[in-house]
């Protein structure tokens, strides 16, 4: 139990496009999910927590209008990345969390996607 | 400010010895802890994890000790193997829905 999936595991683009990346939870219901990037040997920096139904909340320094999140359901949150860069170019990671206990355990774990590396020409 | 972080940034072991990874945790108030386990292009996967109110929880071949007193960490693996050459990450919380805090990560290489 307690699978995140995300789409696309790789994508590149030209500077100037968006592109979207997709997370989901394919076994629970996520009340919760997170939004992080990853560059090289380098730890996970929390971008944005997004609730179902409301509004995401940003972490300092994290443009809203450049990543915009919509968690439209409990199993789906999606991560836009408006007028890419190069410099946008990173390794990003979602992660859900049950919000109850359960089958997918502690209310509090959060379970992560498989990463989508992002490459901005 | 309040920090995760680790004492060794690479640890290497024999093949089928075992593997201890510490974590300093800064935050009294966190109270789960989580360890994950990272391969190379892919997400962060769940290894155990453990609350405040317990010192010591084992899981298949890992073990995670908790040590409030000095806001001490630690994932052991026994008999460590190739497949457990990865990049471990502990991360903190304070339960009821807050964000985790998570430590720079420690390289685990393994030698054959």
């Amino acid at each position: 139990g307690a699978v995140v999936s995300q789409h696309p595991s790789r994508v590149i683009c030209k500077s100037g496009t968006s592109v979207k990346i997709e997370c989901r939870s394919l076994d629970f219901q996520a009340t919760t999910m997170f939004w992080y990037r990853q560059f090289p040997k380098k730890s996970l920096m929390l971008m944005a927590t997004s609730n179902e139904g409301s509004k995401a909340t940003y972490e300092q320094g994290v443009e809203k209008d450049k990543f915009l999140i919509n968690h439209a359901s409990l199993t789906l949150s999606t991560l836009t990345v408006t007028s890419a860069h190069p410099e946008d170019s990173s390794f990003y990671i979602c992660s859900a969390r049950p919000g109850t206990s359960g089958r997918a355990g502690s209310p509090d774990t959060q379970y992560f996607g498989p990463g989508t590396r992002l490459t901005v020409l | 400010g309040e920090s995760v972080g680790l004492h060794l940034p690479t640890l290497s072991v024999q093949e089928g010895d075992n593997s201890i990874i510490n974590c300093a945790y800064s935050n009294s108030a966190s109270d789960y802890f989580i360890w994950y386990k990272q391969e190379s292009g892919k997400g962060p996967q769940f290894i155990i994890d453990i609350r405040s109110n317990m010192d010591k929880r084992q899981g298949q071949r890992v073990t995670v000790l908790l040590n409030k007193t000095v806001k001490h960490l630690s994932l052991q693996i026994a008999a460590t193997q190739p497949g457990d050459s990865a990049v471990y990450f502990c991360a903190e919380t304070r339960g009821g829905g807050n964000k985790l805090v998570f430590g720079a990560g420690t390289i685990l290489r393994v030698k054959s």
